[in-house]
């Protein structure tokens, strides 16, 4: 069965380490997404990317970085600038001529310990 | 910039009922997308419906339909006969763009909701 694929489902990354989220589609789709959510919130958007070897900052990019060398995968590397990792992250993914919503991951948890 | 609204942190409502959740929106742009997703206790997020700004009828999907006021700018979901499973936050989002993905999405904060048997 064709999806997304996030992991690890939990994470713990120590002051002053960076950490890398993986994330992997099967879909075929041309976009892919990074979004944060914090408890009792909605998503904040990280990073995107449209197409291999471009991507784009969102709303909250700062302390975080992304490659998009195959179009399967879309790795989030959360450096140790971002002062506030504890979170969760969704990945998606999307096709770009589309009414469809995106297609999710199953998340990481991300804490800092 | 666009902004999304979801005034109700919490809704409560009996098994078998319908109910509204709702969304109301805040764009510049006249070619937009308005989607509701579903996010149970486990996490992942489930697409449910899409509004096309264009789009003249409101969206229906199953139990799911979109009522959608342009000039008010609202994009209210309602379930129709409530099920023990649709315990869950539900959120209401907008991409920029018409029937395309070229654009980002943005999200609003979510309402919980509880279906009592």
């Amino acid at each position: 069965d064709g999806g997304i694929t996030q992991s690890p489902k939990y994470l713990f990354r120590k002051e002053g380490q960076n950490v890398t989220l993986s994330c992997e589609q099967n879909l075929n789709h041309d976009a892919m997404y990074w979004y944060r959510q914090d408890p009792g919130q909605g998503l904040r958007l990280i990073y995107y990317s449209q197409i291999v070897n471009d991507f784009q900052k969102g709303d909250i990019a700062e302390g975080y970085s992304v490659s998009r060398e195959k179009k399967e995968s879309f790795p989030l590397t959360v450096t140790s600038a971002q002062k506030n990792p504890t979170a969760f992250y969704l990945c998606a993914s999307s096709i770009r001529e589309s009414n469809y919503g995106y297609t999710f991951g199953s998340g990481t948890r991300l804490t800092v310990v | 910039a666009q902004k999304i609204t979801q005034t109700q942190p919490g809704m409560f409502v009996q098994e078998k009922e319908a109910v509204t959740l709702d969304c109301t929106y805040d764009t510049s742009d006249q070619s937009y997308g308005l989607f509701w997703y579903k996010q149970p206790s486990s996490g992942e997020m489930i697409f449910l419906i899409y509004q096309g700004s264009y789009d003249e009828q409101n969206a229906t999907e199953g139990r799911y339909s979109l009522n959608f006021q342009k000039a008010r700018k609202s994009a209210n979901l309602v379930i129709s006969a409530s099920q023990l499973g649709d315990s869950a936050m539900y959120f209401c989002a907008m991409r920029e763009g018409y029937n395309t993905n070229a654009g980002k999405s943005t999200f609003g904060d979510g309402t919980t909701l509880t279906v009592k048997p």
